[in-house]
């Protein structure tokens, strides 16, 4: 039902920089409506990581970043580290769907 | 520091109702400004939103689920539920409440997360 789509998998060594994707369409992401990402470390509820598109909030280490393009979002992990080494979800609102959040499919990272 | 709880029976049966609770603690929730969440993820996949509402009641719900979601608020226990009807094994998941954050719904992002509550469907 996810109508924001994410890679399964990324992989990096340490030290290097990962992005994921997430693709939307005109009446989410591209309607000008916000994306939040997520980290969800194994075991653990989700923790919001990124909001408002660039945003992070206090405590969130400056090596995640995120950006927004047409109907489309990236999430940037630079100088990667095995604590890294989660699930990650982009959210947004979808007009179409009556006032309804939309996650992304998810991605693993996986610190090699 | 806002903290949510999630509580209910970790076990139900084919075509019963699912209910689960949601105490919040370190904020009120009449006081207002926020909306209040359930989310859940079936085991091994991804995340889906299942409602919000506000400590007026007003609600939005998931298109899918909505014609077996019921979330209420309980202002003065500082609490609000779930109610899912008519389960299969389809609605085995972990489930999660979340405070919402956002100007408007359009803006809505979860902030504040419970530990999450894994409910079986199973006879």
């Amino acid at each position: 039902q996810s109508v924001l789509t994410q890679p399964p998998s990324v992989s990096g060594a340490p030290g290097q920089r990962v992005t994921i994707s997430c693709t939307g369409s005109s009446s989410n992401i591209g309607a000008g409506y916000d994306v939040h990402w997520y980290q969800q470390l194994p075991g653990t509820a989700p923790k919001l990581l990124i909001y408002g598109n660039s945003n992070r909030p206090s405590g969130v280490p400056d090596r995640f970043s995120g950006s927004k393009s047409g109907t489309s979002a990236s999430l940037a992990i630079t100088g990667l580290q095995a604590e890294d080494e989660a699930d990650y979800y982009c959210q947004s609102y979808d007009s179409s769907l009556s006032g309804s959040s939309v996650f992304g499919t998810g991605t693993k990272v996986t610190v090699l | 520091q806002v903290q949510l709880q999630e509580s209910g029976p970790g076990l139900v049966k084919p075509s019963q109702t699912l209910s689960l609770t949601c105490t919040v603690s370190g904020g009120s929730i009449s006081s207002g400004g926020y909306y209040w969440s359930w989310i859940r993820q079936h085991p091994g996949k991804g995340l889906e939103w299942i409602g919000y509402i506000y400590y007026s009641g007003s609600t939005y719900y998931n298109p899918s689920l909505k014609s077996r979601v019921t979330i209420s608020v309980d202002t003065s226990k500082n609490q609000f539920s779930l109610k899912l009807s008519s389960v299969t094994a389809a609605d085995t998941a972990v489930y999660y409440c979340a405070r919402v954050e956002g100007a408007s719904i359009a803006a809505a992002l979860f902030d504040y997360w419970g530990q999450g509550t894994l409910v079986t469907v199973s006879s």
